[in-house]
């Protein structure tokens, strides 16, 4: 059984086309979740961590809340730098995370 | 960017050989990971490291073993490598464990024939 859902698994949108991605989670007792950006051949890149329900974080034109099922990323007004999988993780046990599959996102100019 | 050097990046064996990979990290960081990606899969955790020579199994451990003798070093063994460890293993490094950021490496590409 997943524990961490990411949907759509592949999202595209024109360039100033907000939306957003989805993390489902049903691990129970969570200590932390995680977004990460992903680039074609490299490693992942941290970007939010998350702690309580109704927290919230930005980053330029990102934005990352959290309820006590899911996560969401929002992103308005993308640009084709935005391009990258999105990658969602859960601390459960406190000792490693559970990654998501991911949803890629494409953005067109 | 964070101090993390894997190798190698990439490398081509036959079934039944041995493969190691290393992590090598300049942060001082106390806990290492090693991940595999597939598609369809994400990442998954093969094995973990709290500290020099203390090590733990992650989800999908079955046919790797680990060893950390050095802080700055976490080694990833395939004793006999079989098709199905094809994949792009990725290192990742923390300070704080699971509770705080981990830093992944640039990640390294393995192919059984």
């Amino acid at each position: 059984e997943d524990q961490v859902t990411q949907s759509p698994e592949a999202l595209r949108l024109q360039e100033g086309e907000s939306s957003s991605l989805n993390c489902s989670y049903t691990v129970s007792g969570l200590r932390g979740l995680f977004w990460y950006r992903q680039d074609p051949g490299k490693g992942p890149e941290f970007l939010f961590t998350l702690y309580s329900a109704g927290e919230e974080k930005e980053k330029e034109r990102l934005k990352a809340t959290l309820t006590k099922k899911e996560s969401f990323l929002h992103i308005t007004a993308p640009k084709p730098e935005d391009s990258a999988t999105y990658l969602c993780a859960v601390n459960q046990a406190g000792t490693a995370l559970i990654f998501g599959k991911g949803t890629t996102l494409s953005v067109s100019s | 960017d964070a101090g993390i050097t894997q190798s190698p990046r990439h490398k081509v064996t036959e079934t039944g050989t041995p493969v190691t990979l290393r992590c090598h990290q300049t942060e001082n960081h106390r806990y290492m990971y090693w991940y595999r990606q597939d598609p369809g899969h994400g990442l998954r955790l093969i094995h973990y490291s709290y500290g020099v020579k203390d090590t733990d199994k992650g989800e999908v451990s079955d046919g790797y073993s680990v060893s950390r003798s050095k802080t700055e070093d976490f080694l990833l063994t395939l004793e006999s490598a079989t098709s199905s460890q094809t994949s792009v293993y990725f290192c990742a490094i923390s300070e704080t464990g699971a509770r705080g950021e981990l830093f992944f490496g640039e990640g390294s590409r393995l192919t059984v024939l």
